[in-house]
């Protein structure tokens, strides 16, 4: 257990939804990184907050956005839902700013669009 | 931007014996290169990470070496168990607030 915990754990929708995914990062920590992990794929970078602002961007779309909280909690908002946006989605976290500092991933939510 | 390339994309050895996994980078400014292993159904784990001022860094059974001059990096396992036997991702990282791009993957299957 890494000390970052994720809801929901999977999440079926449909296209043209929006959903929201969280991530509670370990105490203590003050970054989290967002990452897209689609089926027999890669991991893909999306986006990097340190106490509450956006730090780094990677290969985010526009349809997606995040933000994260006085409690430094996290969340990735997805909209207009397509087929190919099913993937897990992973959280991490890391103690600092730097993104060289080890990041610590949750056991990430499974979004099905059907 | 970044670009890193992974090979072997599958690759499958006996138990006891050495695997070895190269990445490529294309950005000459990354600096930072983390290994991570994954698997079947679990998270991503941090399992050494080297720097690019360090042209080599060991721990225990894990080794990862870095040639700057050919950007690229390899992951070294010795005395593989089967219990290694996972996804392995390569990442690259071009500085500070920067975007981390990762390899492909490599699935190892360690062979009893």
């Amino acid at each position: 257990d890494s000390g970052v915990t994720q809801t929901p754990k999977h999440l079926i929708t449909a296209t043209g939804q929006r959903v929201t995914l969280r991530c509670s990062p370990r105490s203590g920590d003050l970054s989290v990184y967002w990452y897209q992990q689609s089926l027999d794929q890669g991991l893909q970078f999306l986006i990097q907050y340190y106490n509450g602002e956006e730090r780094a961007k990677g290969n985010i779309l526009e349809r997606f956005s995040a933000q994260q909280f006085p409690d430094l909690h996290s969340e990735l908002n997805l909209s207009s839902l397509e087929l190919g946006d099913s993937a897990l989605y992973f959280c991490a976290s890391s103690g600092g700013g730097s993104t060289y500092n080890e990041q610590f991933f949750g056991p990430g939510t499974r979004l099905t669009v059907l | 931007g970044e670009n890193v390339e992974q090979h072997p994309s599958t690759l499958s050895v006996q138990e006891g014996d050495s695997a070895v996994i190269k990445c490529t980078y294309s950005d000459s400014a990354s600096n930072y290169f983390p290994w991570y292993k994954q698997e079947l159904g679990k998270r991503p784990q941090l399992i050494i990470d080297i720097r690019s001022n360090v042209g080599e860094k060991k721990d225990q059974r894990i080794a990862v070496t870095l040639n700057k001059t050919a950007k690229h990096f390899s992951l070294h396992i010795t005395e593989t168990q089967p219990e290694d036997s996972a996804v392995y991702f390569c990442a690259a990282l071009r500085g500070y607030g920067q975007n981390f791009v990762f390899g492909p993957g490599t699935r190892l299957s360690v062979l009893p």
